[in-house]
């Protein structure tokens, strides 16, 4: 069975400052990785996936996050967050499936908090 | 291009009723999964349903079922309420990858 782990459940940052959020995820085979973000009153929507090829990808709003296969990891990153990355940021996972998408996966969760 | 879109909104019921959720998928996805988000549990999963076949279900009671439309669309339907059922009900919809999600719908069992 596919797990998902975020280690951190509550960030606060100020303006500027740098994020990494973490998320491991344990399952022995292929898996595709996803982050969603959540931002207050709205629905999920996809900040970033991976599926295969360069680990680093890079998604909406100067998101990106690296896949390393060795460390079951797929942390997610931004340079320098703005108050309006206020939200709550959750990590996926779901396995490769021929022509659909299979069940998600996901982590616990951590609300970030940007303060100005 | 219109996104997954959840009614109703809000939904009240008493312990023991039963609720229907319903779901319209972006068009031109054929999968629709439900997913229970409650408070301190997260996202767990419940339901996937594929071209109008159930294809998985997660770790929850038959009391628990829904059905998916020629349409694509779907219901969750939750029978004998109880209150721990309390949560946001969230609807996402794929063809492949990945799976958008709706605003959800809010059921509160009183």
């Amino acid at each position: 069975a596919q797990s998902v782990s975020q280690h951190n459940h509550h960030v606060i940052l100020s303006e500027a400052a740098s994020l990494e959020l973490g998320c491991n995820y344990s399952y022995g085979g292929t898996v595709n990785l996803f982050w969603y973000v959540q931002y207050p009153g709205q629905h999920l929507q996809l900040l970033l996936k991976y599926f295969s090829g360069d680990p680093l990808v890079k998604g909406i709003k100067g998101f990106e996050a690296e896949f390393i296969k060795s460390k079951f990891s797929f942390n997610l990153r931004k340079p320098s967050v703005q108050w309006s990355d206020t939200a709550e940021y959750f990590c996926a996972v779901n396995s490769p499936h021929t022509g659909t998408a299979s069940k998600l996966t996901f982590g616990t969760g951590t609300r970030l908090q940007v303060t100005l | 291009e219109a996104g997954v879109t959840q009614s109703p909104t809000h939904l009240i019921k008493t312990r023991g009723q039963q609720a229907t959720l319903r779901c319209s998928p972006i068009s031109g996805h054929t999968s629709v999964y439900w997913y229970q988000q409650a408070l301190g549990l997260g996202l767990q999963f419940l339901l996937w349903y594929d071209e109008g076949e159930e294809r998985n279900r997660g770790n929850f009671p038959p009391r628990f079922s829904g059905r998916q439309f020629p349409n694509y669309s779907s219901e969750l339907n939750v029978n004998a309420l109880e209150l721990e059922d309390s949560a946001l009900y969230l609807c996402a919809s794929s063809f492949n990858q990945p799976q958008h999600f709706g605003d959800g719908t809010r059921l509160s069992i009183l």
